[in-house]
């Protein structure tokens, strides 16, 4: 599977929108872009995935670059509960292991 | 519930013991993988079943460690002699061939961890 690269960290304004941005430059087109993230000690949670659409549910919006090289995740009026490390992982949807990398650490300031 | 159960959630135990851990998935996924997670890193590739047949193993799981899904519900996973090095979390997750959408998909879902301290 592809890898991926995000930054390490990020810092927004609580009711601002969080933009996390996760570039994978090999990912193959059979690979689909899964976002989670794991809020300190609990289990990682599912956020979205998409192929090559854009794809927004009641969490966030995806946004794949046409090439498929990038997406950014979007948390449109973040909150304090979003604090939390956001993995982006790509995958085929063939019951694949998932690579998750180090994430993002999301600090949502008040 | 009906999301991924593991049990214990904390697990403290002496080096050189076996401890086994349980995962119970959703009951209709018929994937189940296990990952472990130490501090400050993202959760990585143990092990890979598809109902009852373990498809894969990464190279991180060690003949000390045996994972089962006997009849493709839930799994154990056993690690024997257990070292210092071993203290993570445990986490398992599971998913089926379709996902919330209802187009093929492989999002998993995890369930809280075990934590184990070898001390």
């Amino acid at each position: 599977d592809a890898k991926t690269t995000q930054p390490t960290s990020m810092d927004c304004a609580e009711g601002r929108a969080a933009n996390l941005p996760c570039n994978h430059s090999t990912i193959s087109g059979n690979e689909y872009v899964y976002w989670y993230r794991q809020i300190h000690s609990q289990g990682p949670q599912y956020i979205i995935h998409g192929l090559k659409n854009n794809e927004t549910n009641e969490m966030a919006s995806l946004i794949i670059t046409e090439d498929r090289k990038s997406s950014t995740l979007i948390l449109p009026h973040a909150t304090l509960r979003d604090t939390a490390v956001y993995y982006c992982i790509v995958s085929r949807v063939t019951g694949n292991q998932f690579y998750f990398g180090t994430g993002t650490s999301l600090t949502v300031i008040p | 519930d009906t999301g991924v159960s593991q049990d214990p959630r904390h697990k403290i135990t002496k080096r050189g013991q076996n401890v086994t851990f349980r995962c119970d998935p959703i009951s209709e996924h018929n994937r189940l993988y296990w990952y472990r997670q130490t501090l400050g890193q993202g959760p990585e590739f143990l092990t890979y079943f598809q109902n009852e047949a373990q498809l894969e193993k990464s190279r991180l799981l060690s003949d000390r460690f045996s994972a089962e899904r006997p009849k493709g519900s839930f799994s154990t996973l056993e690690i024997q002699r257990t070292e210092q090095g071993d203290s993570a979390m445990y986490l398992c997750a599971s998913s089926s061939r379709f996902g919330l959408a209802g187009g093929p998909s492989n999002e998993q879902f995890f369930g809280p961890g075990t934590r184990l301290t070898v001390l």
